[in-house]
């Protein structure tokens, strides 16, 4: 069975583009989280989604925005980026979200400049 | 709310001889808590998790974590090291009090085990 997938794997932006991330969970589960992962830390969580409602958001400013489709993928978007925005942009998808293990993505490496 | 503690950031041991990477947590409910390793360049992999049925939780490529209430603690172990066991871990709790119903996993800083010949 195919895990998570993410696309695309890595991406250079310049500080104040926008950029859009994209999350495919494994086939049958319902929930996709967020996660940003800044070099030598652990991953900080964003959002999670459940059959295309929001039902958790982490201490990320507004220029961060998700959200999820009819058939559960997920998009990330991130506006005005900023140099501190680089980082590795985990997926994890989970049958409901509640209490479900996570599975995680390979993610994206964003670079900003 | 949910954390945890990781209390090494970097453990060495060479191949064959036991790993020890520890945790501690802190909670005000029954847990679940899980550990990640991360090779490099790659995503995170579930290793074993804690769900409150048993204390001693059996993980893969030979990983275990016992849960110790008393102690607060969640030590992952494995009794003999391989070279591709060398990977960043991360001991994970999940806080399923989200107020849209959902759960969050918080991470801890992550230890990085390195296993020498």
């Amino acid at each position: 069975d195919a895990g998570v997938t993410q696309s695309p794997t890595h991406l250079i932006k310049t500080r104040g583009q926008q950029v859009t991330l994209r999350c495919s969970p494994i086939s049958g589960h319902k929930s996709v989280s967020w996660y940003q992962q800044v070099l030598g830390q652990g991953p900080q969580f964003i959002f999670q989604y459940y059959e295309k409602e929001e039902r958790g958001r982490g201490n990320f400013p507004d220029r961060f925005s998700a959200r999820q489709f009819p058939n559960y993928s997920s998009e990330l978007n991130v506006n005005a980026l900023l140099l501190g925005d680089s980082a590795l942009y985990l997926c994890a998808s989970s049958l409901q979200g509640a209490a479900d293990t996570q599975y995680f993505g390979p993610g994206t490496r964003l670079t900003v400049l | 709310a949910q954390s945890v503690t990781q209390l090494d950031s970097h453990v060495s041991v060479s191949e064959g001889t036991p790993v020890l990477l520890r945790c501690n947590y802190s909670s005000s409910y029954s847990p679940s808590l899980f550990w990640y390793v991360q090779h490099p360049n790659k995503g995170l992999q579930l290793l074993l998790k804690y769900t409150s049925a048993a204390t001693l939780v059996k993980g893969i490529n030979g990983f275990e974590a016992e849960f110790k209430k008393s102690e607060t603690s969640f030590h992952l172990t494995k009794p003999s090291a391989h070279m591709s066991d060398a990977a960043e871990y991360f001991c994970v709790v999940s806080d399923v009090g989200l107020t849209g119903g959902g759960n969050k996993l918080t991470f801890g800083t992550g230890t990085q085990l390195k296993v020498e010949l």
